[in-house]
């Protein structure tokens, strides 16, 4: 059974560091993947999509990768600002239509 | 585009109760699924469709039922509540990717309790 892990669970930093949100899958076979964000008490805002072919993607700030062989992906967010403060998820199929979850960091980037 | 609204946005409910819990979505997105996320287990899938009149199950499917009867609709429907069942709800659409399920755009939730 795919089960994802999202270290660190939680992470405090001071405002304009550059940080690293890490995910892994039991099994390296992941198809796409997606990194969301969620504010409290809200739903989930798509961040980044890596797709098959792909092996990262920018957007701003943020990056993300993944590495195929070994079923794990990083997402970088560079300069940190307090407006980055959410919980950030990540999510994998693996060629299905079923994606599998995260339990997500807790990001709090301190002004 | 409104993208994907769900209604309603909270509710409560007595255990046995049944209810409907509404999901559209405006992006003619032909894969659409519902989750539930619970505090320390993240988001789990329930249902989830591919495609008008098609269905299927999900990780965590009991108690819930699903049809898709248009490509915008996808109601879930809860027959008998439970307390086990006070959660947030999600709904969430994509693209029909090469194989599976592309980038899922999600709607703002639904906030269930069953006393």
């Amino acid at each position: 059974k795919q089960e994802v892990t999202q270290i660190p669970a939680a992470l405090s930093v001071p405002e304009g560091e550059n940080l690293v949100l890490n995910c892994s899958f039991t099994d390296s076979a992941i198809y796409n993947l997606q990194w969301f964000r969620q504010d409290p008490g809200k739903g989930l805002t798509s961040l980044l999509l890596i797709q098959s072919s792909q092996r990262e993607q920018t957007s701003g700030r943020l990056n993300a990768s993944l590495d195929k062989s070994s079923g794990r992906s990083t997402l970088y967010i560079a300069a940190s600002q307090p407006g980055d403060s959410a919980t950030y998820l990540c999510a994998g199929t693996s060629g299905t239509y079923k994606y599998i979850f995260g339990t997500g960091t807790r990001l709090k980037v301190l002004a | 585009n409104a993208g994907v609204t769900q209604t309603p946005k909270f509710q409560v409910l007595k255990t046995g109760q049944s209810m409907t819990l509404q999901c559209a979505q405006d992006m003619n997105h032909e894969y659409m699924s519902w989750y539930r996320q619970d505090p320390g287990m993240g988001l789990r899938l329930i249902h989830y469709s591919v495609g008008a009149g098609i269905t299927d199950q999900g990780e965590v499917p009991n108690g819930y039922n699903v049809s898709r009867s248009t490509t915008e609709d996808f109601p879930l429907r809860l027959l008998s509540a439970a307390p086990s069942q006070t959660s947030v709800y999600f709904c969430a659409s994509s693209y029909q990717g090469l194989a599976g399920a592309n980038e899922q755009f999600f709607g703002p939730g639904t906030r269930l309790t069953v006393l």
